[in-house]
């Protein structure tokens, strides 16, 4: 069965720094391009970063670009988004996706992991 | 950044009719050379993660159900359930990823009238 687990959510304060994590199985996980994508509380959805297979290439959004990074450990089978400077506009629920085909471009997502929610509060 | 406008904001149904959700681009998300619309739409009930409907605008994902349809090129796009059930009482995003940044619409919430 394929699956991502998101894992590394919490409570920080703003300007503080948290990581996130997405562990994948029941795909070859260094085939296909990994996106993240949040949702604040109430709100739509928001693409946030993809890195393609080999992990060399990144894109962001406007919102999170200078602050975000995202990466990925193929042996590990594992996304992450290391986030800096956090605040009150970045809590959401952070889901991870996969890409429905490819490596190297950003494709439609047909699995994405439950979520993980951040809080970024005083 | 390619702006992804969705109408109606919401909308209720009866059972066994007809739903449109429409969605428009404000750039073109056809990509020439393959003649593919970087298009794709998704459903999210409460508590749950999105779930892949269709991408290049009217391929439909593996388990989806034919009464889902998805169509249009260029800027306008439709998605269209038909008949309605009761399950399928959620809100609908489309997506675009033909360029970075890529982006959603701003969501559809869909209620049983």
């Amino acid at each position: 069965e394929v699956q991502l687990l998101e894992s590394g959510g919490g409570f920080v304060q703003p300007g503080g720094s948290l990581r996130l994590s997405c562990e994948a199985s029941g795909f070859t996980f260094d085939t296909v391009a990994m996106s993240w994508v949040r949702q604040a509380p109430g709100r739509g959805l928001e693409w946030v970063s993809v890195v393609y297979s080999g992990g060399v290439s990144t894109y962001y959004g406007d919102s999170v670009k200078g602050r975000f990074t995202i990466s990925r450990d193929n042996s590990r089978n594992t996304l992450y988004l290391q986030m800096h400077s956090l605040t009150e506009e970045d809590t959401a629920v952070y889901y991870c996706a996969k890409n429905h085909m490819g490596g190297y471009s950003l494709y439609a997502l047909d699995v994405w992991g439950q979520g993980t929610l951040v809080t970024v509060s005083s | 950044d390619i702006v992804m406008i969705q109408s109606p904001d919401s909308l209720a149904v009866s059972l066994g009719e007809r739903v449109n959700i429409t969605c428009r681009s404000s750039q073109s998300v056809l990509y020439t050379s393959n003649k593919r619309n970087y298009l794709a739409w998704y459903q999210q009930k409460p508590g749950h993660p999105p779930r892949l409907l269709t991408y290049w605008s009217s391929t439909r994902e593996s388990g989806v159900p034919d009464r889902f349809t998805g169509s249009g090129s260029g800027t306008d796009f439709t998605l269209t359930i038909s008949p309605l059930q009761a399950e399928d009482v959620a809100v609908y995003y489309c997506q675009q990823y033909y360029s970075y940044p890529s982006t959603f619409g701003q969501g559809t919430k869909l209620d049983i009238k």
